[in-house]
């Protein structure tokens, strides 16, 4: 069957790092997502890996192994507004995106 | 200015009614979604649909059907409603083709209350 998993819920501290990791598994892969969604509101995109290796875009980057089945999200200089639900989300062959529960990130002052 | 909208925000029921929820995107998108986000946060996709194919995800009982009039919307009817069917409902659009990611572009949400 087709499986997302990631951690229900991290803590961090404001200005610290932290990393959400994600593993998958699909029929078939044309790329992993990950999108915020912020409590009561829409999910928005963060970002998109087909390769393997490391994305960067500003203090968020995106890591994926193809051959792991594996990916994570990292957040840098972390900030009070980042407290939200990361969700990862991987495309199968048929172009459907398979979505994981989602990771809440509580940051604390 | 609105990329994805829904109407309505919120919508409260009773049991055995029929409702509708509308949705429209102006991003001149080729396809468009409707999710469903239960309180456990789980975003399941419940149809797919572009101007060639409707892709129905099979767990989705048939009181559930969507129309569209125009490659722009894509409305969610909702028959004989059920207490379980109490969720936030969700739209999204993206652009088809390889080159677009297909990232998609969400609406703002639809929390259903079924009484």
């Amino acid at each position: 069957g087709q499986n997302i998993d990631q951690p229900t819920e991290m803590t961090a501290t404001e200005g610290a790092i932290v990393q959400i990791n994600c593993t998958y598994q699909t029929s078939g892969f044309n790329g992993l997502f990950w999108y915020q969604q912020h409590a009561g509101e829409a999910p928005t995109f963060l970002s998109y890996n087909v390769l393997d290796g490391l994305e960067e875009k500003g203090r968020f980057s995106s890591f994926l192994s193809r051959s792991k089945g594996y990916s994570y999200l990292l957040l840098k200089e972390l900030q009070m507004k980042d407290s939200a639900s990361y969700l990862c989300a991987a495309m199968d062959s048929n172009y459907q995106l398979i979505w994981g529960a989602g990771t809440k990130l509580i940051i604390k002052p | 200015d609105t990329a994805v909208s829904q109407t309505p925000k919120y919508l409260v029921t009773q049991m055995g009614n029929d409702k509708s929820i509308k949705c429209e995107q102006n991003l001149g998108h080729d396809t468009m979604y409707w999710y469903k986000q239960d309180s456990k946060k789980f975003l399941k996709i419940m149809f797919s649909y572009n101007n060639k194919e409707l892709i129905i995800n099979e767990t989705v009982p048939n009181r559930f059907s969507p129309k569209s009039p125009d490659k722009a919307h894509l409305n969610l009817h909702i028959n004989s409603l059920e207490l379980g069917d109490s969720a936030v409902y969700f739209c999204a659009s993206s652009q088809e083709g390889r080159d677009f990611m297909e990232t998609q572009y969400f609406g703002p949400g639809t929390r259903l209350l079924v009484l």
